[in-house]
């Protein structure tokens, strides 16, 4: 069972601090991924995808992905408190001509003012 | 740019009454679609994708069904919803050229089934 994992949370941080989001996945065939945010009652919006190891960066939101260790990471510089909601981390696995996108359940995350 | 949609927002729908949510792409040609479903408490459930018209392929076996008439409508329907049916009810699409390529989520559907 090709499984991506993520601590359910609720993650807590003040104001201004460092939120970091961890993702593990089982299939290390794996080679894409993506993070969403999903806030309370609304559909998953897309932040980033990352395919590469190493980091990548958009703004307050930075990507890491270690395929030798097999985890994704989510880091957002500055919190907000609009930053609350639900982060949604997925990969991609190839399981020989089918392609399969798998999801986590999700890390509650929450800025405090 | 391109938009996806979406109907109707919220539902509540008697058990065995029949189902029918609707979304459309708009900005794009030959999308890759797909309908999620998201129970409470729990993750994102792969109902169905398409990659044409008429292409449907199911990742579940219930009493949902998915229908493509056209290349950028995809339709989700039920003959009789049961209670387990409640959920919250996403389309995505993707560009085409490789099935789950980046996904795109429409606004969602609440369904509560009573």
């Amino acid at each position: 069972q090709k499984e991506v994992e993520q601590n359910s949370g609720p993650l807590s941080v003040p104001e201004g601090a460092i939120a970091s989001l961890n993702c593990t996945y089982s299939d290390r065939g794996s080679q894409s991924f993506f993070w969403y945010r999903q806030y309370s009652g609304k559909s998953p919006e897309l932040i980033m995808s990352i395919y590469s190891n190493g980091d990548k960066e958009d703004g307050r939101f930075t990507a890491q992905l270690n395929k030798a260790s097999q985890y994704v990471s989510l880091l957002i510089r500055d919190s907000q408190p609009s930053d609350s909601a639900t982060y949604l981390c997925a990969g991609i696995y190839n399981a020989g001509n089918n392609r399969k996108l798998i999801w986590g359940l999700g890390t509650s995350l929450a800025v405090n003012p | 740019s391109q938009t996806i949609h979406q109907w109707p927002a919220t539902l509540v729908q008697p058990v065995g009454s029949p189902l029918s949510l609707e979304c459309t792409v708009e900005g794009t040609s030959n999308p890759n679609l797909y309908w999620y479903r998201q129970a409470a408490g729990r993750g994102l459930q792969l109902l169905f994708y398409s990659v044409g018209i008429g292409q449907i392929s199911s990742e579940v076996p219930q009493n949902l069904s998915a229908s493509r008439p056209q290349d950028r409508q995809f339709i989700l329907s039920s003959k009789k919803l049961l209670l387990s049916d409640s959920g919250f009810y996403l389309c995505a699409w993707s560009q085409t050229g490789g099935v789950w390529n980046t996904i795109y989520f429409g606004e969602g559907s609440w369904l509560t089934v009573v």
